[in-house]
């Protein structure tokens, strides 16, 4: 069975920095690429950033580009989010997701992990 | 980023059919890049309805259906159940090399 379980989240202040995880099984870890996801409060789905299985592409969007740093470790079948200069409007749940290609369904979901940026 | 256009909300007794509409723009949806849709239930984490376009995983039941012409795509649900209450999000790829979602659309059946 498939199974991702992110971990990390938490209250952090503006300007700071936190670091998720997101722990994958049930499948071989090394043959997608994985995603970050968010949703603030009340609002719709947000896609942060990407992973290819090799890690040889990595892609932002826009309102993290230079604050936020994805990677993975297929060894330990572990991806990951670092997120410093943490804003107000950071705070949501951030999901894992799992796709076999750029622009494939994200076919897997982790069940969420929330971060909330406050003073 | 670009993202794509949805209804904010769309409503039907039971056994109705409903559908939602999706429209992205010729660097997206336009370029040829597949729509997916996903749904997501209060308080849970979304999940995978169609992929594709029109495709469905094992699992989905046969009463929700993708299709996508030109810059949009749509998701219908005939036969709607009361289960079906729920947020829905299309998504594809964006020429920029970043994923694009919908802004949702909240199902409710009255």
């Amino acid at each position: 069975e498939v199974q991702l379980v992110e971990s990390g989240g938490g209250l952090v202040k503006p300007g700071g920095s936190l670091r998720l995880s997101c722990a994958a099984s049930g499948f071989t870890f090394s043959s997608y690429s994985m995603n970050w996801v968010r949703q603030a409060p009340g609002k719709g789905l947000e896609w942060v950033s990407s992973i290819s299985s090799s890690s040889s592409y990595i892609y932002y969007a826009d309102s993290v580009k230079g604050r936020f740093t994805i990677s993975r470790d297929n060894a330990k079948n572990s991806l990951y989010l670092q997120m410093n200069s943490l804003r107000a409007e950071d705070t949501a749940v951030y999901y894992c997701a799992r796709d076999l290609d750029p622009g494939a369904e994200l076919d897997y979901w982790g069940q969420g992990t929330l971060v909330t940026v406050s003073s | 980023q670009s993202v794509l256009t949805q209804p904010p909300s769309v409503s039907g007794a039971p056994g109705q059919r409903v559908t939602i509409s999706c429209t992205g723009s010729s660097s997206n949806i336009g370029a040829g890049y597949d729509v997916h849709w996903y749904q997501q239930l209060p308080g849970t984490a979304p999940k995978l309805l169609i992929y594709g376009n029109s495709n469905r995983p094992s699992g989905v039941p046969d009463r929700f259906s993708g299709s996508k012409s030109g810059t949009s795509a749509s998701l219908a649900i005939t036969g709607l159940q009361a289960e079906d209450e729920a947020d829905y999000y299309c998504q594809s790829y964006d020429s920029s090399l970043s994923y694009v979602f919908g802004t949702g659309t909240k199902v409710t059946v009255l």
